[in-house]
């Protein structure tokens, strides 16, 4: 199974600060026939389920704000918040589509600093 | 846009099984895939399996082969989960999620159905 291993597991950041949180998979997720890195980020809030934010490693899904941003190819990828609203407060995952079993990570949990 | 409404809360003894569901309205039942996600109580998410209902042939983790069959019912648009030999490790928020056929990222959840297995 493919293994994603996030980075920190929590932070904390002052409101309109910069959030960073990393992912690197164990295998790379860049598939050559479409040229395309498998790999989705999602933002759980406490009794919710999750909500996808970016797809194909750096596409946006429609309705989320702009500040949310991923990047990053092969086995390194990073999703960031640029400017941290209260509304932003989560537990965010990685997540690869590459291979059978599709695999999470372990999440990040965002607080207000 | 797709929605998905999940069965109810269970409470079950271990050894038993469980069956959950999940009922698709909006877009065109069969054109997506729908996979199963579970969470244990304050844990991450685990994959579980997944089927594309216009095919009908479901996909499973291997550790979960053996006790987990997913199936599709296209006349009520419903996709359903069924458990057995049920542990209290099986204890979860059981969680039906969708995206596109070809790409097993998850454009639309269902609300979740905690699943409770004590004796």
């Amino acid at each position: 199974d493919i293994v994603l291993t996030q980075s920190p597991d929590s932070l904390a950041v002052s409101l309109g600060e910069r959030a960073t949180i990393n992912c690197r998979s164990s295998q790379n997720l860049l598939y050559s026939s479409n040229n395309k890195n498998h790999l989705a980020w999602y933002q759980q809030k406490p009794g919710q389920p999750p909500k996808l934010l970016i797809y194909w490693a750096s596409s946006r899904e429609s309705g989320v704000p702009d500040r949310f941003s991923g990047s990053g190819s092969g086995t390194d990828f990073t999703l960031t918040i640029s400017s941290l609203q209260a509304a932003d407060v989560a537990v965010y995952y990685c997540q690869q589509y590459y291979g059978t079993p599709v695999t999470f990570g372990q999440g990040t949990k965002v607080e207000i600093k | 846009q797709v929605q998905l409404v999940q069965s109810g809360a269970e409470m079950k003894k271990p050894g038993s099984s469980v069956k959950v569901s999940c009922k698709a309205s909006g877009g065109t039942f069969g054109s997506y895939g729908l996979s199963w996600v579970r969470q244990s109580p304050g844990q991450g998410l685990e994959w579980m399996g997944d089927i594309i209902p216009v095919f009908g042939t479901a996909d499973y983790a291997q550790r979960f082969q053996d006790r987990v069959r997913i199936t599709a019912d296209g006349s009520t648009s419903t996709v359903f989960m069924e458990i057995n030999s049920l542990t209290s490790a099986d204890t979860a928020v059981y969680y039906c999620a969708g995206g596109p056929y070809n790409a097993d990222y998850f454009e639309f959840w269902g609300q979740g159905t905690l699943v409770s297995v004590s004796s």
